[in-house]
């Protein structure tokens, strides 16, 4: 099976720098995704990985390290919208199904 | 983008009563629809895959003769709790993916379930 790991909550204020960690065990490997969810709305696509390295998109950067299992999502210049819960995510190749494993989550509180 | 609808956005019901939650696809067709739960607080759980024109695949532990989908077209799966109690209180969530495996999850707005 596959198992997620982040922190449960981050703490920080407007114009910083935060990284969120995701550490992952599964099956197989195709490559990491992060969603963003602001509370009691759907999540939203924010980035996919799927070799090792940095893609950035605007202020929001991910990187994956295959060989550590390992990868973070990369806030910069937060802005209180930015507070939200924030899901790394597996495909799980398993049957035909593609489908999405998210991790346990990070609620992210930006503070003025 | 493409846009996945979900309704009604609440429903409140009485235990022993069924909901039915609809989830579309506004823009595009899906073979393939996922229903998530969310229980406040905690991540996203897989519920179930549904297939357009046949049997959904149920995850481990999710009992399929109490949460029925259907996936009668392209455009259309609906996710009905049986039998609702407390317990299936909470935030139902469909999603489908345009394109390919790798391409992302598009999540309707979801379903806040309450089960007096």
């Amino acid at each position: 099976g596959q198992s997620l790991e982040q922190p449960s909550e981050v703490t920080a204020v407007e114009g910083a720098i935060v990284q969120i960690n995701c550490t992952y065990q599964t099956s197989g490997f195709y490559g990491l995704s992060w969603y963003q969810q602001h509370d009691g709305g759907a999540p939203t696509f924010l980035s996919y990985n799927a070799l090792d390295g940095l893609e950035e998109t605007g202020r929001f950067s991910s990187f994956l390290s295959r060989s550590d299992s390992y990868g973070y999502l990369l806030l910069q210049e937060l802005q209180m919208k930015d507070s939200a819960s924030y899901f790394c995510a597996v495909r799980d190749r398993g049957g035909a199904t593609n489908k999405l494993i998210f991790g346990t989550g990070t609620l992210l509180a930006v503070q003025p | 983008g493409a846009v996945v609808s979900q309704h009604p956005s609440r429903v409140i019901c009485k235990s022993g009563t069924s909901v039915k939650i609809e989830c579309r696809s506004l823009d595009f067709q899906a073979t393939t629809m996922f229903w998530y739960r969310q229980f406040p607080k905690q991540s996203l759980m897989l519920m179930a895959t549904s297939n357009e024109g046949s049997k959904a695949t149920y995850e481990q532990g999710v009992e399929k003769d109490k949460f029925l989908i259907n996936h009668a077209s392209l455009t259309l799966s609906t996710l009905t709790v049986t039998s609702a109690h407390p317990e299936d209180s909470s935030f139902y969530i469909c999603s489908a993916r345009v394109g390919t495996a790798n391409s992302p999850l598009h999540f309707g707005n979801g379903t806040r379930l309450t089960v007096t």
